[in-house]
């Protein structure tokens, strides 16, 4: 089946510090990827929608300055917390599918922000 | 605004029984419906997708759609203790649509005690 690949797994880091993440589609292209957080004993939500070669499009109260969002390949995109604060620590998946194909979710990222 | 709701639970059932989750949709134009399993602190695990009204049989899982009344389950036969995670319904407005963004509900908790 499809596999997305999610990369660092685990990041503790100082607040301050701009933090990338990156997503990987390691058997299939993507020309679209979705970005989600999660916050302890909540649901998914939604923060992005990557499309390769173009501009994400950011759902309603994501900053776009604060994640930036870069899909410069077919199996590639990458979510970058840009001057990361403790609020921003969360856990963030990503998710991908070929052509017609259910969402496949990433292993997600956990950050920390001390 | 789409919408999708599920019990929150907790559901607790015994080992070996039928656990029976549900999901209900808002836009009646929805054309997918997925049901992704969260273990705690993991990403989401793609379950089972059903396109068309009825039943989808795939192990032990079960999956029910019925378009008219806007309602999606998912059951467990045999329910095992691994089982116990939060199930996730998810809704697509295409059918399949790997670029198009899926809407989630909350999750419903479910437990098997052994």
């Amino acid at each position: 089946g499809a596999v997305v690949s999610q990369h660092p797994s685990w990041v503790i880091c100082k607040s301050g510090t701009s933090v990338k993440i990156e997503c990987r589609s390691l058997d299939f292209q993507a020309t679209t990827m979705f970005w989600y957080r999660q916050f302890p004993k909540q649901s998914l939500m939604l923060m992005a929608t990557s499309n390769e070669g173009s501009k994400a499009t950011y759902e309603q109260g994501v900053e776009k300055d604060k994640f930036l969002i870069n899909h410069a390949s077919l199996t590639l995109s990458t979510l970058t917390v840009t001057s990361a604060h403790p609020e921003d620590s969360s856990f963030y998946i990503c998710s991908a599918s070929p052509n017609n194909q259910p969402q496949h979710f990433g292993d997600g990222t956990r950050l920390s922000i001390l | 605004q789409k919408e999708v709701e599920q019990n929150s639970g907790p559901l607790s059932v015994p080992e070996g029984a039928i656990a029976s989750l549900n999901c209900t949709y808002s836009d009646r134009g929805s054309q997918s419906f997925f049901w992704y399993r969260q273990y705690s602190g993991k990403s989401p695990e793609l379950i089972m997708f059903i396109y068309s009204n009825g039943d989808k049989e795939d192990g032990r899982f079960t999956a029910q759609l019925n378009k008219a009344s806007q309602y999606v389950s998912l059951l467990i036969r045999d329910s095992q203790p691994s089982d116990s995670a939060t199930y996730l319904c998810a809704v697509n407005g295409v059918r399949g649509g790997s670029n198009y963004k899926l809407t989630f509900g909350k999750g419903t908790l479910l437990t098997v005690n052994p």
